[in-house]
């Protein structure tokens, strides 16, 4: 099993739609982050908690929502799905040591019509 | 400006071959530095960090200039199954946030 678990992985819905992307990690890991990636841009931060009571906004915040259910789930809301919000998005986790690596999830790839 | 910047390639390497890019920060506070590979559409994966005195991985080799504020990836005898986006990640001096690259493409050919 992935040690980080994205759902869905693949999900086609309409504008104005609400949408929530789930994402469950097994490492033991505080520290978790939404990231959304589009062709040319690299992975550009939407939000990250470094515990259940923390959250945090990242560079591209807008129109996105997270709720930090447990150490081991983090989940990202669409509140209002917008065609520009279709991407690919990825779920990480990371521990508390500076050089320590990032994991990731396998992706869901929206697409919002 | 942004904060980490990669030129987007794609780098077409024949195998056998050593290819080599860079990737640029402007925070000159960062603090650590990783390479990441990804596979088309699947997720980064962590290829190596990045140390001040430069490190090796087999056939990978990355330094840090922090006085121009780069890092770099060398690969020599280069493999098909190098062929990838590789990923140039900031780690800041504040928080914990990862900062990202937009990624080089590299293709390895016969």
């Amino acid at each position: 099993d992935a040690d980080v678990t994205q759902t869905p992985r693949n999900r086609i819905t309409k504008t104005g739609k609400r949408i929530m992307l789930e994402c469950s990690q097994t490492k033991g890991h505080d520290r978790m982050y939404w990231y959304r990636q589009d062709p040319g841009l690299g992975l550009r931060l939407i939000y990250y908690s470094f515990d259940v009571k923390d959250i945090n906004k990242g560079e591209i915040s807008d129109g996105y929502s997270v709720s930090r259910q447990a150490q081991a789930k983090f989940s990202l809301s669409l509140e209002s799905a917008i065609p520009n919000q279709t991407a690919l998005y990825f779920c990480a986790t990371r521990g508390v040591e500076a050089n320590t690596e990032a994991f990731f999830g396998q992706g869901t790839r929206l697409t919002v019509v | 400006r942004k904060e980490v910047e990669q030129d987007p390639g794609p780098f077409n390497v024949p195998e056998g071959a050593t290819v080599a890019f860079n990737c640029t920060y402007s925070n000159s506070a960062s603090q650590s530095f990783f390479w990441y590979r990804q596979d088309c559409r699947k997720e980064p994966k962590l290829l190596m960090s990045v140390y001040s005195s430069g490190n090796e991985d087999g056939r990978f080799t990355a330094q840090l200039n922090r006085a121009s504020q780069y890092i770099s990836l060398l690969i020599r005898d280069s493999k098909l199954s190098d062929s990838a986006t590789y990923l140039c990640v900031v780690k800041g001096a504040a928080g914990n946030k990862l900062t990202f690259g937009g990624g080089t493409r590299v293709l390895v050919k016969p």
